[in-house]
């Protein structure tokens, strides 16, 4: 079965320093994969995802993630953090059937002034 | 645009009360998921749906049930709310396909007394 890991459950920055934002995930095969942001009081919202294209992914608000299939992970970074970027963030991976999604626990990201 | 909305925002209601919450999605998707998001616990499925008169139960599917009847619509029927039900309740929605992402509701905050 999918599942994915999300090794920070709180991550703390301060603003224009970078933030990473661990994923890894086991799965039988390449999967594709999802980065989402909640912001407080509000739904999800994709930031990227991965689909075979290409490793490297670029995504809304200066983010990207780079798929390393080697390590079975997805990690997000940003070059510099923002005030707004402070909000919880979900790794997700497909099931084994392709339909459903497997949430990693989230990770929350506060950005200090 | 196409978008997904859930009804209402917020409701409070007492022990025992029959609860509906309506999800409409204008993407016209197939896959549809309710989940509902407690703190320490992440996002957690309750149903599911992959097609009209398509339902299917997640991990937490107990005191809950849904139907569909068409494309754009899976409410979320709390039978006999009681206090463990009270959560932020989220609908998404998705094409067919594991490359396809989850768009996502804004969220129904739920209070059982």
């Amino acid at each position: 079965a999918q599942s994915v890991t999300q090794l920070d459950s709180h991550v703390s920055v301060s603003e224009g320093t970078p933030v990473l934002l661990r994923c890894n995930y086991s799965s039988s095969y390449s999967p594709s994969l999802f980065w989402y942001v909640q912001h407080p009081n509000k739904g999800l919202q994709l930031l990227l995802k991965y689909t075979s294209a290409a490793t490297l992914v670029k995504g809304i608000n200066g983010f990207e993630a780079e798929f390393k299939k080697s390590e079975t992970s997805f990690h997000l970074t940003k070059p510099s953090a923002h005030m707004s970027d402070a909000a919880e963030y979900f790794c997700v991976v497909p099931d084994n059937y392709g339909q459903n999604f497997v949430f990693g626990p989230g990770t929350r990201l506060s950005v200090l002034p | 645009d196409a978008e997904i909305t859930q009804s209402p925002r917020h409701k409070i209601t007492e022990t025992g009360r029959q609860v509906t919450l309506a999800c409409h999605q204008t993407w016209n998707h197939n896959n549809m998921f309710w989940y509902r998001q407690d703190l320490g616990h992440g996002l957690r499925l309750i149903h599911y749906s992959y097609g009209v008169h398509d339902t299917n139960k997640g991990e937490v599917s107990d005191g809950y049930s849904v139907s569909r009847s068409n494309t754009e619509d899976l409410p979320l029927t709390l039978e006999s709310a009681a206090s463990s039900q009270t959560s932020v309740y989220f609908c998404a929605s998705a094409g067919q396909g594991s490359y396809n992402e989850q768009f996502f509701g804004p969220g129904t905050r739920l209070t059982v007394l």
